[in-house]
Order: structure tokens, then C-alpha cells, then sequence
């Protein structure tokens, strides 16, 4: 079968980093997304890996190890407007999207 | 508009009535989406149009139908609503590249109850 697996629930601190865990089982494999939702609002995309190796975008990195099936996000100095949800998503070989239930980061002051 | 629209924003709805759900995007992305999004569960896919005048379903289609007349909208249609249709629904687009990089990107969402 297909399945994503995500922490429910992470806490951290403003300014310090934090790393969100996602492995994957899925029926073929194109590529591991990940994206942000803040409450009440719609997803919006962060970042997509296909090959191993980390992926940096200013305070936001993505990693993929494909033989492992995982993949992490890595989020720097954090900032209370990171309070949020973060989704893992793999597109499997039909091209589509099966997502994980998204974890809830809580940035504390 | 720029981008992806949903209509309505909210609705409280009636067991046994008919809905639909109106998405309409600007980007001339080929393929659209429909997925709900229930607390503790991922998003899930009910249906997905890959081009203009083709659809398909997808984990959850159940209850639920779609039509893809044009490249801009893709309107979901409950026809008997029951109260587990009660979930935010989100639309989302992408143009297909067919190399895997496709982005998808998604509307507001329209917040449902049924009664």
C-alpha cells in the first residue's frame, strides 16, 4: 500500500532550527514535496526533491534519500509567522500526489 | 483574477441536497484537482482532470462527480450530500511538464457541514 508518515505535532523555539520528519512507501516514485498550510488557509508549496541530497532555499532545507524512502525538512532561525502545518507529499508513478497528515509546528517564544 | 478561485467560501448544507462547488483558474494549467482535507488525515484526492474533457477518480470519489468542459474550470457536484461529506475541499491546479516537476498550487478551499 501507500503511506506517509509525519510527526502529528512539534514543538520549538523562536531562532532555533528544527527538522521535520517524512518517510514514504508509494507505488512508484517522482519526487518528495513538501508544503506549508497555516490554519484556515490553503497549502503552498515550499520545496520538491527528486534526487538524493539536501535542497536549500534561504531558511528552508529539504533532504531525500530515496533508498531510504525518507525525507526531512530543515527549517533555520525560526520565526513565530513558521507556526504552521507542514505537509510531506511523494507523487507517486501516476504523477499523483499522496500526502501525509502534516505536522503541526508550534514555534514558542 | 489571478490564480485559483473557489465559490463558495462556506456553506452549511442540508442532508439530501445537491451542491457544487465552483473552481476556476487563470493559469491555463492543464490539470485540476479536487481533495479533501479532514482533521488528522492528509489530503485526499476525489477526483482529477488531467486535460480539458477527461477526468478520473481518485482515493475517495464516492458521492461525488466532476465535469471538465474547459481548461479553466472544474466545478465538484455532491448530488445527495450526507453528513461525512462534512470536510474543507480544496481545488488545485498544475501544468503538467511530464517530468515530475509539476507544482501544484491550490485554491482558498470552501468550508462544508452537512446536517
Amino acid at each position: 500500500g501507500q503511506n506517509i508518515d509525519q510527526p502529528t505535532e512539534m514543538t520549538a523555539t523562536e531562532g532555533a532550527i528544527v527538522q521535520i520528519n517524512c518517510t514514504y512507501q508509494t507505488s512508484g516514485f517522482n519526487g518528495l514535496f513538501w508544503y506549508q498550510q497555516h490554519a484556515g488557509e490553503a497549502p503552498t508549496f515550499l520545496s520538491y526533491n527528486v534526487l538524493d541530497g539536501l535542497e536549500e532555499k534561504g531558511r528552508f532545507s529539504s533532504f531525500l534519500s530515496r533508498s531510504k524512502g525518507y525525507s526531512y525538512l530543515l527549517l533555520k532561525e525560526l520565526q513565530m509567522k513558521d507556526s504552521a502545518s507542514y505537509l510531506c507529499a511523494s507523487m507517486d508513478s501516476n504523477y499523483q500526489l499522496i500526502w501525509g497528515a502534516g505536522t503541526k509546528l508550534i514555534i514558542k517564544p | 483574477i489571478a490564480g485559483i478561485t473557489q465559490a463558495p467560501t462556506s456553506q452549511i448544507l442540508a442532508a439530501g441536497r445537491r451542491m457544487t462547488l465552483r473552481c476556476t483558474q487563470d493559469m491555463r494549467h492543464n490539470a485540476m484537482y479536487w481533495y479533501r482535507q479532514d482533521l488528522g488525515l492528509g489530503l485526499r484526492l476525489i477526483h482529477y482532470s488531467n486535460t480539458a474533457g477527461t477526468t478520473g477518480k481518485g482515493e475517495v470519489p464516492d458521492g461525488y462527480s466532476v465535469s471538465r468542459a474547459n481548461t479553466d474550470d472544474f466545478p465538484l457536484t455532491l448530488a445527495s450530500a450526507v453528513p461525512s461529506q462534512t470536510s474543507v475541499y480544496f481545488c488545485a491546479s498544475k501544468m503538467v511538464a511530464g517530468d515530475g516537476t509539476d507544482t501544484q498550487y491550490f485554491g482558498p478551499g470552501t468550508r462544508l457541514t452537512v446536517l
